[in-house]
């Protein structure tokens, strides 16, 4: 079982603060996603990283993808009330039997 | 399209009691699974589907039924509820596998008492 880890599980911050939310394993990945949970619904998905030492942007929030395509990090400049939420990693195994495993996901608290 | 829907959206049961949490997809993927979220574990794979008449195990099957008779839908059993089976459950499709954005449904909070 390939396991994931995020950090912090819980964060909460002031509204205009930047932030980063880690995602590690010792295993090897084809790809990684990260979605985000809002309460009372189901994950939807933000973006997908490929590619070893990739980054993607999306409005405020920047993605990258290790190297080594063991870990990935979300970074969120000037928080805003709305990014409140749960923030889950997703790695997709490599072969072709590809398994999507979860990170533990880290809750984060924007505060006006 | 509304997308995954799940239903009901909250049920209180018994220890022993069963019972079918239902979810249908209109999106026409081959691809549908069933997914526990508990606090500070993240999501976990109960069963699978990669098509109709075709169901797997995921990590945590103990205590679940499924079917796929339809590439709409694809029901999840509790035979005997327990205690343990506490949680939010999640139905999620995608066009043909893991490898790709899954697409969820809103969630079936289960207490078991």
């Amino acid at each position: 079982t390939q396991l994931l880890e995020q950090s912090p599980q819980f964060l909460s911050i002031q509204e205009g603060e930047n932030l980063t939310v880690y995602c590690n394993s010792s295993s090897v990945f084809s790809s990684l996603q990260w979605y985000r949970q809002e309460p009372g619904e189901g994950p939807v998905l933000l973006v997908t990283v490929v590619t070893g030492g990739e980054v993607k942007k999306l409005k405020r929030l920047t993605f990258q993808f290790g190297d080594a395509r063991k870990d990935s990090s979300l970074h969120i400049t000037a928080a805003q009330p709305g990014d409140t939420g749960l923030y889950l990693c997703a790695g997709i195994s490599s072969g072709s039997a590809r398994q999507l495993t979860f990170g533990s996901g880290t809750q984060l608290t924007v505060l006006p | 399209n509304a997308g995954v829907t799940q239903t009901p959206k909250f049920q209180v049961l018994k220890t022993g009691q069963s019972m079918t949490l239902q979810c249908a997809q209109d999106m026409n993927h081959e691809y549908m699974s069933w997914y526990r979220q508990d606090p500070g574990m993240g999501l976990r794979l109960i069963h699978y589907s990669v098509g109709a008449g075709i169901t797997d195990q995921g990590e945590v099957p103990n205590g679940y039924n499924v079917s796929r008779s339809t590439t709409e839908d694809f029901p999840l059993r509790l035979l005997s509820a327990a205690p343990s089976q506490t949680s939010v459950y999640f139905c999620a499709s995608s066009y043909s596998g893991q490898g790709e954005t899954q697409y969820f449904g809103p969630g079936t909070r289960l207490l078991v008492l």
